[in-house]
């Protein structure tokens, strides 16, 4: 089964820091990766995905991503945070044995002001 | 319409109580998922249904049953729940037959089993 991994599980940066979550997956196929963000008492919302092509994917809310093939890594980054980043940040793969999304342990990001 | 929906918001029950939770998306999504979410944990898979069929079944106690009426709804059943079933349960759609494995989350229904 194809699982993804996040090492940083709790992240705490001063506003205006940049921020890189790591995030490894564990196949060497084709894969389809998604970062999600879960605001404090509110539901998952997809920030970006990665299918195929470029492998620096934008996303919403100034958030990016790159997908580098040979690290197995798919790390979400952004230059300045702010307060409002303040979240849980999940990484994940879809399955295509299950046909569902696994997700990674999740990292909870804090941003002080 | 990109939103899928879920009833109720907040469910307090009983450990004899019978009860289920809706789930709705009007986006012709064929794939319908539950998860379910502990605090502080990632979303595990519990169920798919793929074109109104159970297509996975990861394990779950018996006592959560799910049901696939008609292409726009999940429910799912709950029957003599125990208190470590309390959790958020989040219902996805994507839309089958494509290579678009997005998926779209409810905002959950937050159950506590007393």
């Amino acid at each position: 089964a194809q699982s993804v991994s996040q090492h940083n599980h709790h992240v705490i940066l001063s506003e205006a820091a940049s921020l890189e979550l790591g995030c490894n997956y564990s196949y060497g196929g084709t894969v389809n990766l998604f970062w999600y963000v879960q605001y404090p008492g509110q539901h998952l919302q997809l920030l970006l995905k990665y299918f195929s092509g470029d492998p620096l994917v934008k996303g919403i809310k100034g958030f990016e991503a790159e997908f580098i093939k040979s690290k197995f890594s798919f790390n979400l980054r952004k230059p300045s945070v702010q307060w409002s980043d303040t979240a849980e940040y999940f990484c994940a793969v879809f399955d295509t044995g299950r046909r569902a999304l696994t997700f990674g342990s999740g990292t909870r990001l804090q941003v002080q002001p | 319409d990109t939103e899928v929906t879920q009833t109720p918001k907040h469910l307090v029950m009983g450990m004899t109580n019978k009860k289920s939770l809706k789930c709705e998306q009007h986006m012709g999504h064929r794939a319908m998922y539950w998860y379910k979410q502990k605090a502080k944990k990632p979303p595990e898979l519990m169920f798919v249904y793929s074109y109104e069929k159970l297509s996975i079944n990861e394990s779950v106690p018996s006592r959560f049953s799910p049901e696939c009426p008609n292409s726009s709804l999940l429910n799912l059943h709950l029957h003599a729940l125990q208190p470590e079933d309390s959790a958020l349960y989040l219902c996805a759609s994507r839309k089958e037959g494509t290579r678009d494995y997005e998926q779209y989350f409810g905002p959950g229904t937050r159950l506590t089993v007393t």
